[in-house]
């Protein structure tokens, strides 16, 4: 398997503009989690996805940030309008859940800067 | 107070010597405990789970757990340059959810 795949690697957007990253999870694995990190902050959770449905959204900073998984092998988040103060790596990462143990598979990241 | 919680560290250890990282945890309900390594630039990576009270051993790796004091640690035994990386402590309250802590950055000098 070719792990949990994320797109873009490095985004540099200027602040206003919409950003979208991209999550392919591990075939099979019924959780989806987007987090963020950031040195000040460390790895927060944002939101995760139990078959493709949102469970727990309350680590989305405010309303500028949405997610949506439209289906079992495909999730984005979403800012708009972004600002500088959300530059940080972004992570996806996929789990089977209870089933599998609960260990979480990450993504490479996404690098996002706001200028 | 944060729900998990690391030595701040850095923890800087000579080659060949015994690291020793901590964490505890503020939700007795916690079920589900984990290490993950991340090297700088990479994103973690599971290296230990433990789910009951006691030593887990793997290799050079050992996690211990101890739910009525709320902690976890890892034990790396003969340290070498290539663990130097940030290792994460997370816990599971609800199915599926971990909570990181801050992360302890580890260092063996050779």
């Amino acid at each position: 398997d070719a792990g949990v795949i994320q797109s873009p690697r490095h985004e540099v957007t200027e602040m206003g503009q919409e950003v979208t990253l991209r999550c392919k999870p591990i075939s099979g694995h019924d959780y989806l989690f987007w987090y963020r990190q950031t040195m000040m902050r460390g790895l927060e959770l944002l939101i995760y996805f139990n078959n493709n449905v949102p469970i727990d959204d309350s680590g989305m900073p405010e309303d500028r940030f949405s997610a949506k998984m439209p289906n079992a092998s495909f999730s984005t988040l979403k800012i708009q309008p972004s600002e500088p103060r959300d530059s940080a790596v972004y992570f996806c990462a996929s789990s089977l859940g209870t089933a599998g143990g609960e260990k979480l598979f990450f993504g490479s990241g996404t690098q996002l800067s706001v200028l | 107070q944060k729900e998990v919680e690391q030595n701040s560290g850095p923890l800087s250890v000579p080659e060949g010597a015994i690291a020793s990282l901590n964490c505890t945890y503020s939700d007795r309900g916690s079920q589900s405990f984990f290490w993950y390594r991340q090297y700088s630039g990479k994103s973690p990576e599971l290296i230990m789970s433990i789910y009951s009270n006691g030593d887990k051993e793997d290799g050079r790796f050992t996690a211990q757990l101890n739910k009525a004091s709320q902690y976890v640690s890892l034990l790396i035994r003969d340290s070498q340059p290539s663990d130097s990386a940030t290792y994460l402590c997370a816990v599971n309250t609800n199915a599926g959810k971990s909570t990181f802590g801050d992360g302890t950055t580890l260092t063996v000098k050779p």
